[in-house]
């Protein structure tokens, strides 16, 4: 089993739609989880931190279930420029390493 | 500007020849990274740093080597012994070394041929 799980996707969803998706995690004990965008041919950007309590920023919302050990990223009001591959990261506890997954991939059409 | 630069953005060789891809950052960042990404993969970590003088193996070390001579610099040489050299790589620093959270940035990376 891969440490970290993603749909590989393509999600395709038009403009102003609502789009969701979830990341699993083989660690119990991780500790650290973020979300990274990124674009073709480009290198990852940190797109936000995943704290237990949940958090947003803006029209990304992201959620931590350490019983179910996954974490989702909710997009609301898609834009033509959300179009990228998200990255799910984990950060396995008392480690200094990251586990990324092999990303979502989101294309935004009109 | 503060940030993680690399060069070159583009590097060809021929097969047996050994390359240094430069990675340099002004964020004062105390430990740094290197990753290859190969298409529809995730990145996978090559060797990391956490202070100066001293630098561990992730994940896919063999074929590669790495030195931190500086807090700024970690150049990532690719010898010949790396049986796939052709990918991108991806430096990153991070501000935390040896607590929970890392959030890593990278540079632009630099895309490898060997033919």
């Amino acid at each position: 089993r891969k440490e970290v799980e993603q749909d590989p996707g393509p999600f395709n969803v038009p403009e102003g739609a609502t789009v969701a998706f979830n990341c699993t995690y083989s660690n119990s004990a991780s500790q650290s989880f973020f979300w990274y965008r990124q674009d073709c041919r480009k290198e990852p950007k940190l797109l936000m931190s995943v704290y237990s309590s949940g958090n947003e920023d803006g029209r990304f919302t992201a959620q931590l279930n350490r019983a179910s050990q996954y974490i989702s990223l909710l997009i609301r009001d898609s834009k033509l420029s959300d179009s990228a591959t998200y990255l799910c990261v984990v950060s396995p506890y008392n480690t200094d390493k990251l586990i990324f997954g092999t990303g979502t991939r989101l294309q935004v059409f009109p | 500007d503060g940030g993680i630069t690399q060069s070159p953005k583009y590097l060809f060789r021929k097969e047996g020849q050994n390359v240094t891809l430069s990675c340099e950052q002004n964020l004062n960042h105390d430990a740094m990274y290197w990753y290859r990404q190969d298409p529809g993969q995730g990145l996978r970590l090559i060797y990391y740093s956490q202070i100066v003088n001293d630098f561990q193996k992730g994940d896919i070390a063999e074929g590669y080597s790495v030195s931190r001579e500086k807090k700024e610099s970690f150049p990532l040489t690719v010898t010949s012994a790396q049986k796939n050299p052709t990918a991108f790589y991806l430096c990153a620093s991070s501000t935390a070394s040896g607590r929970a959270f890392y959030e890593q940035y990278f540079g632009p990376g630099t895309r490898l041929t060997v033919t």
